[in-house]
């Protein structure tokens, strides 16, 4: 099984401020999608954002941006002008070509007022 | 639009009781459906994916088991809870060939096991 990796239990940034999330991978595959998903404290999971693993452009929503490396197997998550409903657990993940979702053990984001 | 829906939403079981977690997808057909447990401060661990009726794949060997007895409908199951059994389940969904690729995920089910 493929394993994601996220070396940061817990960041804190101030409001308005920049705060990257890191995350590496480990695969053997090509051809791959990742994630970042956001988990308030209601439990529900939210799509951040996404990457193709065949697309070279680093993908982009609004505040949220990611930086990836394939070569390095490395996706790390931009949150720009935090805000205070940014604050939650994120998790990074990776979907394999046999269709199996594989979560690091997630980042808990404080953002301080 | 498509939902995912999972329920009970909390229970709290003695050891040795026996589990049902039902989770039903709406408004597509022939989803891949997962469910994956989340411990009080950890990740998400994936335990039994499918990818059509019928056919489970376990990722991790466990008293736990799921089915899918319908398309868009899938169970997980226990004989016999243990006290390690409690956590956070969540039932998930994504497209199988088609489509962004994301997971989406139903609202969680806590189960206790005391």
């Amino acid at each position: 099984a493929q394993t994601v990796t996220q070396s940061q239990p817990e960041m804190s940034v101030q409001e308005a401020e920049t705060v990257t999330l890191s995350c590496t991978y480990d695969t053997s595959e090509s051809d791959y999608y990742l994630f970042w998903y956001k988990q308030p404290p209601s439990r529900q999971m939210i799509l951040v954002i996404r990457q193709e693993a065949y697309k070279q452009q680093n993908a982009t929503e609004n505040r949220f941006s990611v930086n990836f490396q394939k070569a390095a197997k490395s996706f790390s998550l931009k949150i720009s002008d935090s805000q205070l409903g940014d604050a939650a657990m994120y998790f990074c993940a990776y979907r394999s070509k046999g269709n199996q979702f594989y979560f690091g053990t997630g980042t808990s984001l404080t953002v301080i007022p | 639009s498509q939902t995912i829906h999972q329920w009970p939403a909390t229970l709290v079981q003695p050891v040795g009781s026996p589990l049902s977690l039902e989770c039903t997808v709406e408004g597509t057909s022939n989803p891949n459906l997962y469910w994956y447990r989340q411990a009080a401060g950890r990740g998400l661990q994936l335990l039994f994916y499918s990818v059509g009726i019928g056919q489970i794949s376990s990722e991790v060997p466990q008293n736990l088991s799921a089915s899918r007895p319908q398309d868009r409908q899938f169970i997980l199951s226990s004989k016999k809870l243990l006290l390690s059994d409690s956590g956070f389940y969540l039932c998930a969904w994504a497209r199988g060939t088609s489509g962004t690729g994301e997971l989406f995920f139903g609202e969680g089910s806590r189960l206790t096991v005391l």
